[in-house]
């Protein structure tokens, strides 16, 4: 049965750089097809997608924060990372790295088979 | 973006009911939509994937259909589990994935 589990500071001071890491138990993120992604949710509010990184070396970044992320694999820990520089207020959230199951191609169309297992989440909070 | 759009934004139901949510996406996104469950301080569950397909473990109330701009979520008969909040995602655009506002639904 796949695991994440998200670890990483809980309280970041604005400015700073957001770090946190994924460890993967399970599956072996090196010989797998998937992707590996965060995403996070504000207090009360929905869902919005980081990113998504795999082992092809393919990264997708939400345009809205390209400029300040930088996700990474660790294949010798069996890990994946989110750094997020220049932390504000606006980044407090629940943070959630999953595993993205990616798409299937059909004759005419396309198949998103979805995030099929997601970390238990880890609360950052940012503040002085 | 893509942008998804559900309705309604929450729905009161009773136990045994069957329950439509909709969601809309800005353009075509062909099959690449997922919808998942979320119960509060827990992380998503994904119940349906490529618009209509059954995630393993989801019971059988739960079922997906549309393709293109307009897709449902139904539940035939809910239970007193299924009260959550639930959220669409597109996949056609990775600039950037997104997700639909979410709906709650509550217990009548």
């Amino acid at each position: 049965q796949v695991q994440l589990q998200e670890s990483g500071p809980g309280l970041v001071k604005p400015s700073q750089t957001l770090s946190l890491t994924c460890t993967v138990s399970g599956d072996s993120i090196s010989s797998s097809t998937y992707y590996w992604g965060w995403i996070r949710q504000p207090p009360g509010k929905g869902l919005e997608w980081i990113g998504r990184i795999d082992m092809s070396g393919t990264i997708d970044y939400n345009p809205s924060l390209k400029s300040r992320v930088i996700i990474t694999l660790d294949t010798s820990k069996n890990q994946f990372s989110l750094r997020l520089r220049s932390a504000t207020a606006a980044d407090t959230a629940v943070y959630y790295c999953a595993r993205d199951r990616g798409y299937g191609d059909y004759p005419g169309g396309r198949h998103f088979y979805g995030v099929d297992v997601w970390g238990q989440g880890t609360t950052v909070i940012v503040s002085s | 973006d893509i942008q998804m759009t559900q309705s309604p934004s929450s729905v009161s139901a009773s136990v045994g009911d069957r329950i439509t949510i909709a969601c809309r996406a800005s353009q075509d996104i062909s099959t690449c939509l997922a919808w998942y469950q979320q119960k509060p301080g827990k992380a998503p569950k994904l119940l349906i994937y490529a618009a209509s397909s059954l995630q393993s473990g989801v019971p059988s109330r739960f079922s997906g259909s549309g393709s293109g701009t307009r897709f449902t979520l139904t539940i035939s008969s809910l239970q007193p589990e299924d009260f959550a909040t639930y959220y669409c995602q597109q996949a056609h655009s990775v600039s950037p994935l997104t997700f639909g506002g979410g709906t709650k639904v509550e217990i009548k």
